[in-house]
C-alpha cells in the first residue's frame, strides 16, 4: 500500500494568511493526488484533483502543485470558512489511501 | 444535481453484521463507480471497496476482503455495503462516495455505525 504523510499535522493561522500544507507519498504517484477539506460532522469536499486541477465551484484561493512523491496545497488568503481539516489522497493504485490530515484552526 | 442519501445510524454487537445503503439520484445512468470509505472517530479516511453499478463488478481492499460485501439493486441506483464479524474498531462513520476515477466529487451524508456490547 502507498503510505501518505502530511505536514504539519496542525497549524494556527489568521484570516488573510497564506497557508501551505505538504503531502508526501511512499512511492511515485505521478499526479494522481487529490485534496479534500472536511469540516466537523460533514463529509469531505473535493478541492483539488490530479495534483493541480481546481474542482468546479472551489474558490481560486486554493491551489495545488507537485508530482512524483511531493505535493503542496496552498490557500493564498485564508478565510473564516477555511478553518477545517485537510486530507490528501492518492488515486494511483488500490487501495486508495489518505493522508493523516492537517487541522487548520484560528490563531 | 447528483445526491447520495445513506441509511440511518446503526448500533451493533460485536460479531454481528451491518448493512448500509446509499441511494443515488440526479442522473439517468450510473456513470461512475460507487466507493465506500470510512472514518473512525478522530481518524483519517479509509477506503473499503468499490462497485461498478452497471455490471456489479467489485474491488475490495485486502484489509476487508472476506468481511465486506458491496451489492447494488436491479435499478442500479442503490448500493449496499455489508460488513460482517463486527469488531469494536469498526465503529466509524461510513460514507459512499462517487466521482470520475478515484476523485470523490460526490459524498453521502455518512452513516454512523457503533459497535458496542
Amino acid at each position: 500500500d502507498i503510505q501518505m504523510t502530511q505536514s504539519p499535522s496542525s497549524l494556527s493561522a489568521s484570516v488573510g494568511d497564506r497557508v501551505t500544507i505538504t503531502c508526501r507519498t511512499s512511492q511515485s504517484i505521478s499526479s494522481y493526488l487529490n485534496w479534500y477539506q472536511q469540516r466537523p460532522g460533514k463529509a469531505p469536499k473535493l478541492l483539488i484533483y490530479a495534483a493541480s486541477s481546481l474542482q468546479s465551484g472551489v474558490p481560486s484561493r486554493f491551489s495545488g502543485s507537485g508530482s512524483g512523491t511531493d505535493f503542496t496545497l496552498t490557500i493564498s488568503s485564508l478565510q473564516l470558512e477555511d478553518f477545517a481539516t485537510y486530507y490528501c489522497q492518492q488515486s494511483f493504485s488500490t487501495p486508495v489511501t489518505f493522508g493523516p490530515g492537517t487541522k487548520v484552526d484560528i490563531k | 444535481q447528483v445526491q447520495l442519501v445513506q441509511s440511518g445510524a446503526e448500533v451493533k454487537k460485536p460479531g454481528a453484521s451491518v448493512k448500509v445503503s446509499c441511494k443515488s439520484s440526479g442522473y439517468t445512468l450510473p456513470t461512475y463507480a460507487m466507493h465506500w470509505v470510512r472514518q473512525a472517530p478522530g481518524q483519517t479516511l479509509e477506503w473499503l471497496a468499490w462497485i461498478n453499478p452497471r455490471n456489479g463488478n467489485t474491488i475490495y481492499s485486502q484489509k476487508f476482503q472476506g468481511r465486506v460485501t458491496i451489492t447494488r439493486d436491479t435499478s442500479a441506483t442503490t448500493v449496499y455495503m455489508e460488513l460482517s464479524s463486527l469488531r469494536y474498531e469498526d465503529t466509524a462513520v461510513y460514507y459512499c462516495a462517487m466521482g470520475a476515477y478515484y476523485n470523490y466529487e460526490y459524498w453521502g451524508q455518512g452513516t454512523l455505525v457503533t459497535v458496542s456490547s
